[in-house]
């Protein structure tokens, strides 16, 4: 199936440890993304990068290291979870022109108790 | 920096019945794109409608259509004949042209009821 798949779906862990989050897209995009969801659904875009670049980094602690080893895969890791970093994230993938839409995976719920 | 406003943090229809959900956004840019997005239960993000600012026509795929008024900034959807299944959070989403950037307004909650 062509999509944008990341894993895992769920995962909960504890206050201070280390986590990361796996995304693949097989469309042959050449962007893609790191979306935060918080509890009042508000989305809100943490990186982008495009053929492995990072083109956006918004205001984001320096505990979220984004890392892109091709144009196919984007993966987020997390340092020292906090409580706050609970939230559902989403990748998504795109052409980098601005009439593409964006096409997400399933999203991660981030538990950190 | 681009900012989109959706106004009705929740709205309610019957089946079979029209609604319209509302979203404002503020640009300086003269072309751009916008979108809108259903979000249901599941949490899938899914596409539910484009339009292309320079393009006049309002946008149309099946029983939704948007309102475009470039002007005004504004871009609402239509959903004619609700069906339960069309129950999710919308979101309303800017596109820039110059960058790979996409603004999501805070979402409206649509549930369809029988």
């Amino acid at each position: 199936d062509t999509a944008v798949s990341q894993t895992p779906k769920y995962l909960v862990t504890q206050m201070g440890n280390d986590k990361s989050i796996k995304c693949e897209q097989n469309l042959g995009h050449d962007t893609m993304y790191w979306y935060k969801q918080d509890s009042k659904k508000f989305l809100k875009i943490m990186f982008s990068y495009n053929n492995k670049e990072l083109i956006i980094n918004e205001t984001v602690p320096n505990r979220f290291s984004p890392k892109s080893p091709d144009k196919a895969h984007l993966n987020l890791h997390i340092n020292s979870l906090e409580l706050g970093d609970s939230a559902v994230y989403f990748c998504a993938s795109t052409y980098n022109r601005g009439a593409s839409p964006l096409h997400f995976g399933n999203g991660t719920r981030l538990t950190v108790t | 920096a681009q900012t989109v406003t959706q106004s009705q943090p929740e709205m309610s229809v019957q089946e079979a019945e029209t609604v319209t959900l509302s979203c404002t956004y503020d640009t300086s840019e003269s072309n751009y794109y916008l979108f809108w997005y259903k979000q249901p239960p599941s949490r899938q993000m899914i596409l539910v409608i484009r339009q292309e600012a320079y393009k006049q026509q309002n946008a149309t795929e099946n029983r939704f259509s948007v309102n475009f008024q470039k002007a005004a900034k504004s871009f609402s959807l239509k959903i004619s004949d609700s069906q339960l299944g069309d129950t999710a959070m919308y979101f309303c989403a800017f596109g820039e042209t110059s960058g790979s950037r996409l603004t999501f307004g805070e979402g409206t909650q649509l549930t369809v009821n029988p």
